[in-house]
């Protein structure tokens, strides 16, 4: 069985200051691992995406993920904070071949940018 | 615009009413996907088409609720005698060969 934990529901940095969002999985296979975020009252953005390629991601937005596989870790990092990055990140853990893909989603971490 | 399309974005209904939601995929994904997510929460899988075959169904989808894909195409959810309970963003996504989704902006569905 496949589960996701993010470890913080809620983070707040200050404008300019590193961010980092902290995911562990579980998973039975090999998984794929996906970073979205949600701005409120929107949909879901993909921000990066791991598929057993390289192990350090880097996404939109400034935004990068690293794979650890022996930490079961896949934590969100962005340098420097900016203001329009407050919203809801999902960490999401992905796993099957070729067909379904069983697909598990995280509780949320929102992150609050003070100016 | 290219992207996953939902409609409508808000929908507010009273108890024991039916509503239908539409959601139109990115056109070349054959993968579509309905997920619910209610408020402090993440979104939690509904059902799964692949073409027009729905192929998976969670235990959270129940009897109330009924999904279509009639051509493979744009799909529906309807949910009938609605309940407080369902109350929620309706999220749609679409993929194809399962790696990364494109989610629509949701249905926020409200029952009074």
């Amino acid at each position: 069985a496949q589960s996701v934990t993010q470890l913080d529901s809620h983070v707040s940095v200050s404008e300019g200051t590193p961010v980092l969002l902290r995911c562990n999985y579980s998973s039975s296979y090999s998984p794929s691992l996906f970073w979205y975020v949600q701005h409120p009252n929107k949909g879901l953005q993909l921000l990066l995406k791991y598929t057993s390629a390289a192990t350090l991601v880097k996404g939109i937005n400034g935004f990068e993920a690293e794979f650890k596989k022996s930490e079961t870790s896949f934590h969100l990092t962005k340098p420097s904070a900016h203001m329009s990055d407050a919203a809801e990140y999902f960490c999401v853990v992905s796993e099957g071949s070729g067909g379904y893909q069983k697909v598990t989603f995280g509780t949320g971490t929102k992150l609050q940018v003070i100016p | 615009d290219t992207g996953v399309s939902q409609d409508p974005r808000h929908k507010i209904t009273k108890r024991g009413q039916n509503v239908t939601f539409r959601c139109d995929p990115i056109s070349e994904h054959n993968r579509l996907y309905w997920y619910r997510q209610t408020l402090g929460q993440g979104p939690e899988f509904l059902t799964y088409f692949q073409n027009e075959a729905q192929l998976e169904k969670s235990r959270l989808l129940s009897d109330r609720f009924s999904a279509e894909r009639p051509k493979g195409s744009f799909s529906t959810l309807e949910i009938q005698r609605t309940e407080q309970g369902d109350s929620a963003m309706y999220l749609c996504a679409s993929s194809l060969a399962g790696v990364g989704y494109t989610f629509g902006s949701g249905t926020r569905l409200t029952v009074v």
